[in-house]
C-alpha cells in the first residue's frame, strides 16, 4: 500500500501567518492528491483535490502543489477559523486509498 | 444541498455484527461513487471501502473479508455491514460521496458519522 507521511505532526502559529504542509508519498501518485481539514467533532472537509484544484466555496489563502511524491498544502495568511487537523489522502488508481497521519495547526 | 446521514452505530461485543446504512439526499444518488471512512478515537482517518456507480467495491485488507459495502440506488442509501468486529473497529465511522470528476478520485461530501463501539 502507498504510505504518506505529512510534517510536521503539528505546529504552532499566529493569525496572519503563512502556514505549510508538506505530505510525501511512498511512491509516485502523479497528481491524486487531496487535502482534508477537520475541526474537532466535525467531519472532514475537502479543501484540495488533484493537488492543486481549489474546491468550492474554500477560501482562496488555501492552495495546493506539487506532483509525483511531494506535495504541499500552503495558508497564506492564518486566520482563526484556520485552527484544525488537517489531512493529504492519495487516491492513485484503484483502492486502496490511504491518508496522512494527519497534521494539527494550534495557536502560538 | 447534499446531505448524508449516517445510522446504526451503537454497542457491539466482539464477534457481532452491525449494519451501518448512510441515507443520501440533494444529488442524482447513483451517479456518484460512494466511500466509508472511519476514525479511531483520538486519531486518524482510515479509508474502509468504495462502491463505484457501476457496483465495484473495494476495501483494504484491515477489512477485506468481514466488511460488505453495498448501494441501493432506488433509495438513495449506503450500508457497510459489519461482521467478527474486533476491538480495532471501535471508531467513527462516515460515509462519503464522491466529486464530479472523472479523471480523480475525492471525498466531496461527508455525513456527520455515527459511532461504534466494539466492547464487552
Amino acid at each position: 500500500d502507498i504510505q504518506l507521511t505529512q510534517s510536521p505532526s503539528s505546529l504552532s502559529a499566529s493569525v496572519g501567518d503563512r502556514v505549510t504542509i508538506t505530505c510525501r508519498a511512498s511512491q509516485i501518485i502523479t497528481s491524486n492528491l487531496n487535502w482534508y481539514q477537520q475541526k474537532p467533532g466535525k467531519a472532514p472537509n475537502l479543501l484540495i483535490y488533484a493537488a492543486s484544484s481549489l474546491q468550492s466555496g474554500v477560501p482562496s489563502r488555501f492552495s495546493g502543489s506539487g506532483s509525483g511524491a511531494d506535495f504541499t498544502l500552503t495558508i497564506s495568511s492564518l486566520q482563526p477559523e484556520d485552527f484544525a487537523t488537517y489531512y493529504c489522502q492519495q487516491t492513485y488508481t484503484t483502492p486502496p486509498w490511504t491518508f496522512g497521519q494527519g497534521t494539527k495547526v494550534e495557536v502560538k | 444541498e447534499v446531505q448524508l446521514v449516517e445510522s446504526g452505530g451503537g454497542l457491539v461485543q466482539p464477534g457481532g455484527s452491525l449494519r451501518l446504512s448512510c441515507a443520501a439526499s440533494g444529488f442524482t444518488f447513483s451517479s456518484y461513487d460512494l466511500h466509508w471512512v472511519r476514525q479511531t478515537p483520538g486519531k486518524g482517518l482510515e479509508w474502509v471501502s468504495t462502491i463505484t456507480t457501476a457496483g465495484d467495491t473495494y476495501y483494504p485488507s484491515s477489512v477485506k473479508g468481514r466488511f460488505t459495502i453495498s448501494r441501493e440506488d432506488a433509495k438513495n442509501s449506503l450500508y457497510l455491514q459489519m461482521n467478527s468486529l474486533r476491538a480495532g473497529d471501535t471508531a467513527v465511522y462516515y460515509c462519503a460521496r464522491g466529486g464530479s470528476s472523472s479523471r480523480f478520485a475525492y471525498f466531496q461530501h461527508w455525513g456527520q458519522g455515527t459511532l461504534v463501539t466494539v466492547s464487552s
